[in-house]
């Protein structure tokens, strides 16, 4: 099955820097990796995905990367602000599955603090 | 529209006890998924219903673990008897459609 790998676990950075969260999955079959960001008492909250048939998607202040030929996606976070300080997961997913194989795979999370 | 609810949000029993947790997805959406996190690890899927199906039941752990989703709702996860490894957040999730999943606040169990 697949397996997802998250890095760093923890990351701390000065309000207004930038923020690189990175990740590689096993299943080169595996088509849709969203990102999920967890606040404090809530559920996950899906901020970003990207599909692979693209290399790059941005949103605002936050962007992924995806290299196909090496497995891994990466989320970029710029010009930080207190309110991004939160736990940040990726996943990898098959879409269009016959298998019924249709479940999210997560990696270990990484804890976001931004410095003020 | 309302989100994903689970219910209740923080649970505290005894090894060997039952409890049963309950989720709503979001109204329309016959996609519902049950995760768990347990301390410090990924988030872990346990199972995948469409209405009241169960599509995938791979990730559930061993047979102490019960869920249900009788109408295509609500759905009910229950563990009977409790161990201590049982601890974690244990999160719903629904969808519309394949991929995009909206996750609840999750319940945190805690085993005695």
């Amino acid at each position: 099955g697949e397996n997802v790998e998250q890095h760093p676990s923890t990351l701390s950075v000065q309000e207004g820097d930038s923020a690189v969260i990175k990740c590689t999955y096993s299943d080169s079959a595996s088509n849709y990796f969203p990102w999920y960001k967890q606040e404090l008492g809530k559920g996950p909250q899906l901020i970003i995905d990207i599909r692979s048939n693209v290399g790059e998607k941005k949103d605002q202040r936050i962007a992924v990367t995806l290299n196909k030929t090496a497995k891994h996606f990466s989320l970029h976070i710029t010009e930080t602000q207190p309110e991004d300080s939160a736990v940040y997961f990726c996943a990898a997913f098959l879409l269009g599955s016959n298998f019924g194989n249709e479940k999210l795979t997560f990696g270990t999370g990484t804890r976001l603090t931004i410095i003020p | 529209e309302a989100g994903v609810t689970q219910f209740p949000s923080h649970s505290v029993i005894e090894k060997g006890q039952t409890v049963t947790l309950r989720c709503d997805p979001i109204s329309g959406h016959d996609n519902l998924y049950w995760y768990r996190r347990v301390m410090g690890k990924e988030i872990k899927f346990l199972l995948h219903f469409v209405k009241e199906s169960k599509q995938d039941e791979s990730g559930m752990p061993n047979n102490r673990f019960l869920a249900e989703r009788t109408g295509g709702t609500y759905s009910t996860l229950k563990v009977q008897p409790a161990e201590l490894e049982d601890s974690g957040v244990y999160f719903c999730a629904s969808s519309h459609r394949i991929g995009e999943q909206f996750f609840g606040p999750g319940t945190r169990l805690t085993v005695l």
